[in-house]
C-alpha cells in the first residue's frame, strides 16, 4: 500500500547515457514534483506539475523532462548524463487543489561514472 | 525568488532535554512552512506544518511557531528521545490551492541526541 513508489532504487550509468526514473502515486492526488538531493543533503525543487501547469526550475538544464502519462504517473527523463548528476532523486505528490502537505517517495539514487 | 535560512546546521542535544532549530524566509508570499524529517538513507518525512494564518501549532513533542512580521519559524522538539535523531529541513512555499508550488527547503540540521 506504498503512496509514493520510484524505480529504480539504484541507478548506476556511464556518462554520456540517458535514462529515466519512473515515480507512481496511488493517493489521488493532483500534483507531482521532483526534487534533487546533492552530496550535501541539501533539496532542491527541480519541476511542479499538475494538469494545469508545468512549473520547471530555472536552474534546471534542459537535458532533464518530466513526463507524465496520467495523473498517477510522473517520470524524470535524462539525457546525455554528467557526472555533476549524481544525486538522490526524489518524487513527491500533493492534493495540490485542497493542501500543500507533500509526501515523498524513497528516493532513486543515481551515480554517473 | 524564496529563500531559506535554516540554522543550526548540527545541533547535539542530551536525551531528555527540549531542541529547537530556526527558519528564515525571505518572500512575503509564502503562506506554508512544512518541517521534515530524514533518517539516513530514507525519504523526507512530513512531521508538523503551519500556515500564514496561524502563529503556533502543536503535536505531542513536537511544536512549530511562525512570526510572520520577522519571517521565521521555528522547530521545537521536547522530551528529546535516541529516535528523534535525524536531519531536519525547514521549507517554505505560496499555496494558492490548485497551483503546482514546489517547497524552497533549508540546507538541513543535524540533530544528534546524545544518551
Amino acid at each position: 500500500d506504498t503512496a509514493v513508489s520510484q524505480t529504480p532504487k539504484y541507478l548506476v550509468t556511464q556518462m554520456g547515457n540517458d535514462k529515466s526514473i519512473k515515480c507512481e502515486q496511488n493517493l489521488g492526488h493532483d500534483t507531482m514534483y521532483w526534487y534533487k538531493q546533492d552530496s550535501k543533503k541539501f533539496l532542491k525543487i527541480m519541476f511542479s506539475y499538475n494538469n494545469k501547469e508545468l512549473i520547471i526550475n530555472e536552474t534546471v538544464p534542459n537535458r532533464f523532462s518530466p513526463k507524465s502519462p496520467d495523473k498517477a504517473h510522473l517520470n524524470l527523463h535524462i539525457n546525455s548524463l554528467e557526472l555533476g548528476d549524481s544525486a538522490v532523486y526524489f518524487c513527491a505528490s500533493s492534493q495540490g487543489g485542497t493542501g500543500p502537505e507533500q509526501f515523498f517517495g524513497p528516493g532513486t539514487r543515481l551515480t554517473v561514472l | 525568488g524564496e529563500n531559506v535560512e535554516q540554522h543550526p546546521s548540527t545541533l547535539s542535544v542530551q536525551e531528555g532535554d527540549s531542541a529547537v532549530i530556526k527558519c528564515t524566509y525571505s518572500d512575503s508570499a509564502s503562506n506554508y512552512f512544512p518541517w521534515y524529517k530524514q533518517e539516513l538513507g530514507k525519504r523526507p518525512q512530513l512531521i508538523i506544518d503551519i500556515r500564514s494564518n496561524v502563529g503556533e501549532k502543536k503535536d505531542q513533542r513536537i511544536a512549530v511557531t511562525l512570526n510572520k512580521t520577522a519571517k521565521h519559524f521555528s522547530l521545537h522538539i521536547t522530551e528529546t528521545q535516541p529516535e528523534d535523531s535525524a536531519v531536519y529541513f525547514c521549507a517554505a512555499s505560496t499555496w494558492v490551492g490548485g497551483g503546482a508550488d514546489g517547497l524552497t527547503f533549508g540546507k538541513g540540521t543535524h540533530l544528534i541526541i546524545q544518551p
